[in-house]
């Protein structure tokens, strides 16, 4: 069970667009339409942003998706925003078990 | 509107058990699967374990198998974690969560956590 992979930092201009990529294998992202993307502010529970893939529950905004190719999950926010200044978490079903990745945090310049 | 509320957190001796609960209202809890969650202080999320709606599939990560047990209560609208054999690294904020259906794939809903630490 090792955590999937992301990148430790990635900062974007307000009005510009990033994308935070998620590695994991063949047993968890890459054979299950199950990655999930999450939004923590300090001091705060996460939040579900991104579901099976590119799902978004109700009430987060359509600037905010998620896609998948083999092993790779991303999650793409556009139109940067301040309040999307956050540590975002991708999250991947692997049949037994769940698992995270490491966190990226997110800096709008 | 869905509300989780974890309790039973607090300082606990390494080799010592502790047992989390979690009270869930404003939706069918029989119906969801639910989860644990934890956060060490100042680190990332890590899926601790999960039950399926009917208690039948039970999944732990690899860090606490053998340590931890997951149960609930559906007449209770209640979740539980037994931790026995405590060690420093469990010491974290846990979350209980609610899943988005029955079995266990994806945390949806969370609560705001109950901190545990482990130390002498």
């Amino acid at each position: 069970q090792s955590a999937l992979t992301q990148p430790r930092s990635v900062s974007g201009s307000p009005g510009q667009s990033v994308t935070i990529s998620c590695t994991g294998t063949s047993s968890d992202v890459g054979g299950y339409n199950y990655v999930s993307w999450y939004q923590q502010h300090p001091g705060k529970a996460p939040k579900l942003m991104i579901y099976d893939v590119s799902k978004r529950p109700s009430g987060v905004p359509d600037r905010f998706s998620g896609s998948k190719s083999g092993n790779t999950a991303s999650l793409t926010i556009s139109g940067l925003q301040a309040e999307d200044e956050a540590d975002y978490y991708c999250c991947s079903y692997a049949g037994s078990y769940t698992l995270f990745g490491g966190g990226t945090k997110l800096t709008v310049l | 509107e869905v509300q989780l509320v974890e309790s039973g957190g607090g300082l606990v001796q390494p080799g010592r058990s502790l047992r989390l609960s979690c009270a869930a209202s404003g939706f069918t809890f029989d119906d969801y699967a639910m989860h644990w969650v934890r956060q060490a202080p100042g680190k990332g999320l890590e899926w601790v374990s999960g039950i399926s709606w009917n208690s039948g599939s039970i999944g732990y990560a690899d860090s606490v198998k053998g340590r931890f047990t997951i149960s609930r209560d559906n007449a209770k609208n209640s979740l539980y974690l037994q931790m026995n054999s405590l060690r420093a690294e469990d010491t974290a904020l846990y979350y209980c969560a609610k899943d988005l259906g029955p079995r266990v794939v994806v945390t949806a809903t969370w609560g705001q956590g109950t901190l545990v630490t482990v130390s002498s």
